[in-house]
């Protein structure tokens, strides 16, 4: 089945910083989601990106699918923006979605 | 809020019984998602319905099974409970059921088995 790197696994910023978390998947996929995941465990969405680039206030994420890689830029990090990133995705022509293993970030005051 | 609601928030019980875990996807959905986040597995994918039907099925084990109903809610049972099954039990919910769709998730069922 399709495979899911998420890197780094973990991460502490200094509030006011930016970051750049990758998402690798090994075949072609037609769904990539990107969602945070809050300290009280509500899965929250981000982006439905399976190419291209958007943009949503501090946040955005671009998707090379030719490649199989997706990167979330979180700017002027915040200490709200602490918990868990997930990539998820489904393959070309299945419907089951993959997650990855997850960023783990800790933004410092 | 996502709109898609998930009763109960906490449920703690014992090993060998059996619990049903409850779903009801935003309005306007017709597909439903069931997934397991535990400690050593991460985010699984079990299983999928669109429309009453099962359209998708993952890793869900035998001790498990799931259904949709007409009015579109849906209702994870998990029997013979081990501890291994203690976890976050996550519903999501999308328009088509279909793998472009986007998913948005409940707010989970923490299931504690002792």
């Amino acid at each position: 089945g399709i495979q899911v790197e998420q890197s780094p696994p973990d991460l502490i910023l200094q509030e006011g910083a930016n970051s750049t978390l990758r998402c690798n998947f090994s075949d072609s996929v037609n769904n990539l989601q990107w969602f945070h995941q809050n300290p009280w465990g509500q899965l929250i969405n981000l982006f439905y990106i399976p190419s291209g680039t958007k943009q949503n206030g501090r946040l955005s994420a671009t998707t090379v699918a030719t490649e199989r890689y997706s990167l979330l830029y979180i700017s002027s990090s915040q200490t709200t923006d602490s918990g868990v990133y997930f990539c998820a995705v489904s393959h070309t022509g299945g419907f089951k979605t993959i997650f990855g293993a997850g960023t783990r970030l800790f933004v410092k005051a | 809020d996502s709109g898609v609601t998930q009763t109960p928030k906490h449920l703690i019980t014992a090993t060998g019984q059996r619990v049903t875990l409850r779903c009801s996807p935003r309005s306007g959905d017709l597909s439903v998602y069931w997934y397991q986040q535990s400690l050593d597995q991460g985010l699984q994918f079990l299983i999928q319905y669109y429309n009453g039907e099962e359209r998708a099925k993952g890793n869900i084990l035998e001790r498990f099974s799931a259904q949709q109903f007409p009015d579109l809610h849906s209702e994870l049972n998990l029997s013979s409970l081990e501890l291994g099954d203690s976890a976050l039990y996550f519903c999501a919910s999308s328009i088509s059921g279909t793998s472009t769709d986007t998913q948005y998730f409940g707010p989970g069922t923490r299931l504690t088995v002792l």
